[in-house]
């Protein structure tokens, strides 16, 4: 079943400005992942953070985890029209096999 | 190059009629998935496999069905019991490690006739 559920559903912005997506789950993981995924396309992993880690960066990217509220973000500054896609983010559990699961992710819109 | 080939990218089945659907990957992976999408959804799974030769039901495993007799190779049919099967299908590869990410091919957009 689908763990996640993520906020908003949509989202559109200026290119430069920054934009946060975030993301809810239900149960205790092991790490959390984002992808992102181009119309028609497959999707290409961007970062992971374990559950013990609260913040992780990489390039634009700015991913933070707070286990407490099951929650993350991820925050991408300075977009650029080439961001526009969905994301989605995908939890792996402890147990078990390495399996994701994932949220119904955002739709961002970056207008040039 | 590494990496994952669906194919075809467009399919359409007649009613009644079984299809594969081929996923093929070179990265030397041991775990191999299948997930359906459908418009404006999150990807839900249909089968795994861990190992060649084992396979498991994912979350929404009826109407399907998978082999795995190679490392390389993950093919999903989808039977005439699956009723409602017009969505996009994606294959993903990883290792066994937790913390290393999925691969993904580029789907294979599957309709009805």
């Amino acid at each position: 079943s689908q763990q996640g559920e993520e906020d908003p559903q949509a989202l559109s912005i200026q290119e430069g400005e920054n934009a946060t997506m975030n993301c809810s789950y239900k149960t205790s993981i092991n790490n959390l992942q984002w992808y992102r995924q181009n119309s028609g396309r497959g999707l290409v992993h961007l970062i992971l953070i374990r559950s013990n880690e609260r913040e992780k960066h990489s390039g634009r990217l700015r991913v933070t985890l707070d286990t407490s509220k099951k929650s993350s973000s991820l925050l991408i500054t300075a977009s650029r029209a080439a961001d526009t896609a969905s994301y989605f983010c995908a939890t792996v559990t402890f147990t078990g096999a390495n399996n994701l699961f994932f949220g119904t992710g955002t739709r961002l819109t970056v207008i040039p | 190059d590494g990496g994952i080939t669906q194919s075809p990218k467009y399919l359409f089945r007649k009613e009644g009629q079984n299809v594969t659907l081929s996923c093929e990957q070179n990265l030397n992976h041991d775990a191999m998935y299948w997930y359906r999408q459908d418009p404006g959804q999150g990807l839900r799974l249909i089968y795994y496999s861990q190992i060649v030769n084992d396979f498991q039901k994912g979350d929404i495993a009826e109407g399907y069905s998978v082999s795995r007799e190679k490392k390389e190779s993950f093919p999903l049919t989808v039977t005439s019991a699956q009723k409602n099967p017009t969505a996009f299908y994606l294959c993903a590869s990883s290792t066994r490690d937790r913390f290393q990410p999925q691969h993904f091919g580029d789907g294979t957009r599957l309709s009805i006739l």
